[in-house]
């Protein structure tokens, strides 16, 4: 089945450098979802891309569609204390043909900020 | 303002004991979704509902039981014969077709001792 690998696994950075993450498939997906989970919370949804080669930015977060459709990147400005938490990329499953689709999980990565 | 509750925030019961996890959503979503999530394994499906009185198995429904005879409800039954039930359980909800994602709850943190 489809998969999402996700990495890296974990990163542990000074407060005010820039973060980078990325997913990567075997298939192609047409759309990706980037969520935040605080820590005992649920995740929440940052971005979402519908498009190859899209760039989508909510504030420090930027997020860009690969042109193969197999990627995805978020990239995160000038990190703060509160970034802490476990990014996830997220895409429908494909498998499954119209509405009755559910999404397909990347393992996370879990970022620590040091203030 | 519309979002999902999950209740309780923190549940412990006793080893045997057959428990309920609950999940309320004023979104008028059609599909809601139960996940498991341990440490460094991501998320898991457990159980998902596309309508009203009908449900799909995920890919760890061994051991847990759910119903929908509500839009609005969802409620997740983690039965004795799940052989390891302590974990962090969250509910999540969509419009049909996931394209713009889900809307999750804040968890249920559930120890069984």
């Amino acid at each position: 089945g489809q998969q999402l690998n996700q990495s890296p696994q974990s990163m542990f950075i000074q407060e005010g450098e820039d973060v980078s993450m990325n997913c990567t498939s075997s298939s192609i997906f047409n759309t990706w979802l980037w969520y935040k989970q605080d820590p005992g919370e649920g995740p929440v949804l940052l971005i979402a891309l519908y498009k190859a080669g899209e760039l989508t930015s909510n504030g420090r977060l930027t997020a860009q569609f690969g042109i193969t459709r197999k990627d995805s990147f978020l990239n995160i400005s000038a990190s703060i204390p509160s970034d802490v938490g476990i990014y996830f990329c997220a895409g429908p499953d494909g498998l499954r043909a119209g509405n009755n689709r559910k999404l397909i999980w990347g393992l996370g990565t879990s970022l620590a900020v040091n203030p | 303002d519309g979002g999902i509750t999950q209740s309780p925030k923190y549940l412990f019961r006793k080893e045997g004991q057959n428990v309920t996890l609950s999940c309320e959503q004023n979104l008028n979503h059609d599909a809601m979704y139960w996940y498991r999530q341990d440490p460094g394994q991501g998320l898991r499906l457990i159980y998902y509902s596309q309508i009203v009185n009908d449900f799909q198995k995920g890919d760890i429904a061994e051991g847990y039981s759910v119903s929908r005879e509500k839009k609005e409800s969802f409620p997740l039954t983690v039965t004795s014969a799940q052989k390891n039930p302590t974990a962090f359980y969250l509910c999540a909800s969509s419009i049909t077709g996931v394209t713009y994602g889900y809307t999750f709850g804040s968890g249920t943190r559930l120890t069984v001792v």
